[in-house]
């Protein structure tokens, strides 16, 4: 059991540019989540795969926002066009099944200047 | 309406005494699951302890216990014997309805524990 990783885990950009984040879940865990922390908060759901499958997204994932998981594999969330308010810690986690905990990775945090 | 509340924002303990983290939520859901994880200062999220609302008994993890208390709708933390290494955020977060098997888990806004020496 080596976790979830996550990539990079600190990004900086200008407002306007696209950026990209990659999660390696847990390699038995068929569920894969996205997070959204923003400082002083607890995280905010995002969006849900179950294998590559994206079956929930939060209205909080506007269309700038997307996220696949091509072979039920590894996850990229991208965010285009970026703004200020983007900045926060990205955190994905994944479950073997619907009631197993959720495990997290250590985030991806974003800086949007 | 906020459905995780965690009251305390901060709380500071002597090393080796016990803790309790408070956490009251709101559903109307008769099932549902509470969690408890902690954030270091690294960032990571790091699942502590688990209590379904069907449980008859407390979960307990080793040093962590969750005190559920269904009527109340409470489901604190419990540390027993606490550590310098236990200083972090600890967030409490629910897990209610299941919409196509996803585990949307609603958290509180946390509580910052300092353990000091």
């Amino acid at each position: 059991d080596t976790g979830v990783s996550q990539d990079p885990r600190h990004k900086i950009t200008k407002r306007g540019q696209n950026v990209t984040f990659r999660c390696d879940p847990i390699s038995e865990h068929n569920r894969l989540y996205w997070y959204r922390q923003t400082l002083g908060q607890g995280p905010e759901f995002l969006t849900y795969f179950q294998n590559e499958a994206q079956l929930e997204k939060s209205r909080l994932l506007s269309d700038r926002f997307s996220a696949e998981r091509p072979k039920g594999s590894f996850s990229t969330l991208e965010i285009q066009r970026t703004e200020q308010g983007d900045s926060a810690m990205y955190l994905c986690a994944s479950s073997r099944d619907s009631y197993s905990p959720l495990h997290f990775g250590n985030g991806t945090r974003l800086t949007v200047t | 309406a906020q459905k995780i509340t965690q009251t305390q924002p901060g709380m500071f303990v002597q090393e080796k005494e016990a803790v309790t983290l408070d956490c009251t939520y709101d559903t109307s859901d008769q099932s549902y699951g509470l969690f408890w994880y902690k954030q270091p200062s690294s960032g990571e999220m790091i699942f502590l302890i688990y209590q379904g609302s069907y449980d008859e008994q407390n979960a307990t993890e080793g040093r962590y216990s969750l005190n559920f208390q269904k009527a109340r709708k409470s489901a604190n933390l419990v540390i027993s014997a606490s550590q310098l290494g236990d200083s972090a955020m600890y967030f409490c977060a629910m897990r209610e309805d299941l919409i196509q098997g996803a585990q949307k888990l609603v958290f509180g806004q946390g509580t910052r524990l300092t353990i000091n020496p």
